[in-house]
This record gives structure tokens, sequence and C-alpha cells, in this order.
């Protein structure tokens, strides 16, 4: 079955430290979504991607979809407390309504 | 303003007593969504509904049933509850598409004694 897996698993950051998650799919992937859990919270949508190559920005994130549509990439320049979180990418199994979580990148921020 | 809610937030039960959890939504969206988190994590899916087509995991185990009475309510009933069913419990709808938003609930966080 499809699987979608993040690396790194954990990252601590200084702030203000520029911060990277990577996102690989096994298969072909329609389109990506990423989105944003606070700890305690529940997840929050961020960006959906479509597109070969497709790049969005978010002020200070950065999002990509690989040209093969089979990886994606969070970037944060110059982190700030506020992006404590973990990050997960999401897919959806083509001709279901079934989403497909990554294994989430757990990002700390110190001050 | 449209919404997913979710009742209770915290539910504590018995070991074996039967829970069940809440998910209503403003939103009218035909997809409605059962995930279970643990800690450390990604949410796993448990079942979906499409109106009122249930779709289960394979690999949902027996003790967790769900009801969709209406477009607006979902129920997540957990027979039997072990202790290793203590976790976060989170409802999900989205428009049905398959490739839009999905609308989180602000979870319940069940603890089984």
């Amino acid at each position: 079955g499809q699987q979608v897996m993040q690396i790194p698993q954990y990252q601590h950051v200084q702030e203000g430290e520029d911060f990277t998650t990577y996102c690989n799919s096994s298969t072909t992937l329609s389109n990506i979504q990423w989105y944003k859990q606070r700890p305690g919270g529940h997840p929050v949508f961020l960006i959906q991607l479509v597109k070969s190559g497709e790049v969005k920005k978010q002020k200070r994130l950065t999002f990509q979809f690989g040209e093969a549509k089979k990886n994606s990439s969070l970037h944060i320049t110059a982190t700030q407390t506020t992006d404590v979180g973990t990050y997960f990418c999401v897919s959806t199994t083509s001709g279901t309504y079934k989403y497909i979580f990554g294994t989430g990148t757990r990002l700390k921020v110190l001050a | 303003d449209a919404m997913v809610i979710q009742n209770p937030r915290y539910q504590v039960t018995q070991f074996g007593k039967p829970v069940t959890l809440s998910c209503s939504q403003t939103l009218n969206h035909n997809v409605m969504y059962w995930y279970q988190q643990k800690s450390s994590q990604a949410p796993k899916l448990l079942f979906h509904y499409y109106d009122k087509d249930f779709n289960n995991e394979a690999d949902t185990p027996d003790n967790f049933q769900s009801r969709r009475p209406n477009t607006s309510f979902c129920f997540l009933d957990i027979r039997s509850p072990g202790l290793g069913d203590a976790a976060m419990y989170l409802c999900a709808t989205a428009t049905g598409t398959g490739r839009e938003t999905q609308y989180f609930g602000p979870g319940t966080r069940l603890l089984v004694l």
C-alpha cells in the first residue's frame, strides 16, 4: 500500500535557524498537503500542492512538490518559537476519500 | 463559524466499560473521518463515512464501531476499552472530492483506568 515517510523524525533548532522536513513516497502522488499540529492540538491545514515541480510560499514557509511527484519538502526560514509543533505531509489515495499521513517531523525551537 | 465539534474533550473510562465519543459539523461536508492518535505518532484512520456509506479500515479492531445518524453527527463507540485504547481521537470532515482540505475537530483525549 501507499506509504509516506518523513525525515527527520525530530529536529531541534535555535530560534532564527532554518528548518527543513522532507516527505518521500513509494508511489506517485496525485497531490500533497501539509498540516501543522501544535502540542496538545489538532492538525491544521497549511497548503496543498498539485502540480509537478510546484513551489508555494507562505511568509517564512516554502513548500515544494518534486518533479516526479514522489517527494515534497517544507522549509521554514528563521524559525520562531511559534513554529513549534509536528509537521505532517498528507496525500490522498487515488479513487478514494482516504488521506495518508506521513510519519511527521516534530520541531522544537530553542529560544 | 462553521466548524467541527467534538465532545467531550476529555473522557475517562474504566477498563471494559463502553464509551461513546461524539462529533458534529456545521460544514455540511459529505465525508466524516475518525482517527486514533497515540503519543508521538501520526493519526491513524479508523474508518470514514461518505454520506451513509461506511468504510472500515482493514486493521481497525472490531471493538471500534461508528454511527452516522445524519449529515451533521458521527459517533465513535468503543465497546470494551482496553488500556491500549487510551489515545487522542480526532474527527475530521471533507467535502468529498478527495483532493481538498480536511477540517479537524479539537479531539477527545481518552484515558482508560
